[in-house]
């Protein structure tokens, strides 16, 4: 089986700071996502990549920047953080084939002073 | 565009009593995949149960559900919650294969089981 490593676990910025956010995964899958957790607004999609070198914006985009160099990483930037922003960043990558299962890593959470 | 509503935000049961959580979808693709992710607090989300075969019931680790087209349900259910099934569950659709790579997830069911 494969894993999904997000770091950090936690980061606290501060308001204006660019803060950078990296997910490496050893599946050897394709696509690869950043998702948004708030609470009651379910996981909202920030970028996603079909494969090295390529990005697509998800509804969520605005505000953020993303990165995929490697097959294996993918790293979401927030361009400049809000202050009192407290969120959850959910990386997550699935193989191809069609419709297959996302996995997760166990997130980041940001926190911005 | 497709679409995933899941209409309990929360959702507090006694243990023992039965859980049903609701999923409704809409899409145009008659070959959609539905999942339920399930996310346990300090953990990373994960599959739970998923099934894109009309009237076939699906089951892991206790829960099920099945598919229902007719309706755009894939409602998820139990017979008898436990404590540890207090988690945050997640429904999601995926359409045809080639064409879309972004899931949509529905917001969310917090389920909280107390004794």
């Amino acid at each position: 089986g494969g894993i999904i490593t997000q770091t950090p676990k936690f980061l606290i910025g501060q308001e204006g700071q660019k803060l950078t956010l990296k997910c490496q995964q050893n599946f050897n899958h394709d696509t690869m996502y950043w998702y948004r957790q708030d609470s009651g607004k379910g996981l909202r999609l920030i970028y996603y990549s079909i494969t090295e070198n390529d990005l697509q914006k998800g509804d969520l985009s605005e505000g953020y920047d993303a990165s995929r160099e490697k097959k294996s990483s993918f790293s979401l930037t927030v361009t400049s953080a809000q202050k009192n922003e407290m969120a959850v960043f959910l990386c997550a990558s699935r193989g191809t084939g069609g419709p297959e299962t996302l996995y997760f890593g166990s997130g980041t959470r940001l926190t911005v002073l | 565009g497709d679409s995933v509503t899941q209409k309990e935000g929360l959702v507090t049961l006694t243990e023992g009593l039965p859980v049903m959580l609701n999923c409704t979808y809409q899409t145009i693709y008659s070959n959609a995949f539905l999942f339920w992710y399930v996310h346990y607090l300090n953990e990373s989300p994960r599959l739970l149960l998923k099934s894109s075969t009309d009237n076939k019931r699906t089951e892991h680790q206790g829960f099920h559900a099945t598919l229902h087209k007719s309706s755009s349900s894939f409602h998820l259910q139990k017979s008898s919650a436990q404590l540890s099934d207090s988690a945050l569950y997640y429904c999601a659709l995926s359409d045809t294969p080639g064409g879309n790579y972004k899931p949509t997830f529905g917001k969310g069911t917090s389920l909280v089981v107390h004794p």
